[in-house]
């Protein structure tokens, strides 16, 4: 069956360090994948996407890598702040023929000051 | 733009009511998705609209819950009738190129059932 899977567990950083969250997917081949944002209590927020043809994409201090070998995209947010502190999903194009997307359960970060 | 509106907030009902979402997506966006997270089983997509017409309705749970979209302006889901395990938060999102492009969540309604 389709997967995808993100580190479960709070992911701690120090401000001013890199932040790398990780996603893996199985029996997928998606054609985009994209990372969203979500605060409490509110609606996740759309950060970045990359196609499979891409291997990299930047915006400010965020960057996003996809494998599509390894069925891995990396996200990293370069120096970090406690304003980063949120939840990250990552979510594929549906295999499905739907044009819905189907997301992780995403990884909760904290920046400590 | 005001984005993606949603309503009810918070909704609190008892079993065996119907309950009625809202949504309003972003003016000039032509897809419309229904979805809803839970702390097990995280976000999930349960129906999909394109230009008004329901493309992908498989992430529906069962035949209690139901959606509609009767015009560009405007969707509901209905569950009828509505149970404990229904209780979750359910977010409406909406895009100009379906799932390839951004979407755009409104801020959810929280749904309990008692």
């Amino acid at each position: 069956s389709q997967k995808i899977e993100q580190n479960s567990e709070a992911l701690n950083i120090q401000e001013g360090k890199t932040a790398t969250l990780t996603c893996n997917y199985t029996n997928y081949s998606p054609a985009y994948l994209q990372w969203y944002r979500q605060d409490p209590g509110r609606g996740p927020v759309f950060l970045l996407l990359i196609r499979e043809n891409e291997k990299e994409k930047r915006k400010e201090r965020l960057k996003v890598t996809f494998d599509t070998t390894l069925k891995q995209s990396l996200f990293h947010i370069t120096a970090s702040q406690p304003a980063d502190s949120a939840t990250y999903l990552c979510a594929l194009l549906s295999g499905g023929g739907a044009d819905g997307l189907t997301f992780g359960k995403g990884t909760h970060l904290i920046i400590q000051p | 733009d005001a984005g993606v509106i949603q309503s009810p907030r918070h909704e609190v009902t008892e079993m065996g009511q119907e309950v009625t979402l809202r949504c309003k997506p972003i003016s000039g966006h032509n897809s419309l998705f229904w979805y809803r997270q839970t702390m097990m089983r995280g976000l999930e997509l349960l129906i999909y609209f394109n230009n008004n017409v329901p493309i992908d309705d498989s992430g529906m749970p069962e035949d209690r819950f139901s959606a509609k979209m009767p015009n560009a302006s405007f969707s509901t889901l209905k569950i009828q009738p509505s149970e404990p395990r229904d209780s979750a938060v359910y977010f409406c999102a909406s895009s100009d190129r379906g799932g390839i492009d951004t979407q755009y969540f409104g801020p959810g309604t929280r749904l309990t059932v008692l």
